[in-house]
């Protein structure tokens, strides 16, 4: 199985400044057949599913902010959120979908500093 | 628009067995997989089962797999998941998801609880 670890855990940002968040896969999950990253992440609010941020590692999901960015390949990813808005209080989620079990990092919490 | 309405969930003892249902509309049902993904109470996100379009392939986490079943019935665009010799830790907010060009989850149904207590 693939393993997905996030870092930090909780991360404190003051209002508009950058948040930047870490995932780990324990293998890589770029298709070399199509050069993509099967890697997405997620953003939930609590007693709430969560909202689909990012595919592909770097894809927006359509009516996602354009402070939300994701880059990374292979075995290490970031989710970038440019200027932290009092709406982006939430957990973040990422996850592999390479290979069954489509396994989700741990999650970080994010919280205004 | 795509909606997926699960329901089921209750309190049950441990060893007992349990079926979800999804209901889904606002789309070709037949034409996506479909999967579960379970959270437990303050924990992360759980993959816990997929099956394809069409039914004809499955796969399932390790925590679950030997006790749970996936199925789906495209005639009354229903998602199941038969839940047997449930364990306390099988205690989760169990969503189904559908995936959107390739297996992210793009929609998500509001969950059933599920809490498995004697």
């Amino acid at each position: 199985d693939i393993v997905m670890t996030q870092s930090p855990d909780s991360l404190a940002v003051s209002l508009g400044e950058r948040a930047t968040i870490n995932c780990k896969s324990s293998q890589s999950v770029l298709y070399n057949s199509n050069n993509k990253n099967y890697l997405a992440w997620y953003q939930q609010k609590p007693g709430q599913p969560p909202k689909l941020l990012i595919y592909w590692a770097s894809t927006r999901d359509s009516g996602v902010p354009d402070r939300f960015s994701g880059s990374g390949s292979g075995t290490d990813f970031t989710l970038t959120i440019s200027s932290l808005q009092a709406e982006d209080v939430a957990v973040y989620y990422c996850q592999q979908y390479y290979s069954t079990p489509y396994t989700f990092g741990q999650g970080t919490k994010l919280e205004i500093k | 628009q795509v909606q997926l309405v699960e329901s089921g969930g209750g309190v049950v003892q441990p060893g007992r067995s349990l079926r979800l249902s999804c209901a889904a509309s606002g789309f070709t049902v037949s034409s996506y997989a479909l999967h579960w993904v379970r959270q437990a109470p303050g924990k992360g996100l759980e993959w816990v089962a997929v099956i394809s379009y069409d039914g004809s392939n499955k796969h399932y986490a390790d925590s679950v797999k030997g006790r749970f079943t996936i199925s789906r019935d495209n005639s009354k665009n229903t998602l199941y998941l038969q839940m047997d010799s449930l364990r306390a830790e099988d205690t989760a907010v169990y969503y189904c998801a559908r995936p959107e060009g390739g297996p992210y989850f793009h929609h998500w149904g509001q969950g059933t609880l599920v809490s498995v207590s004697s």
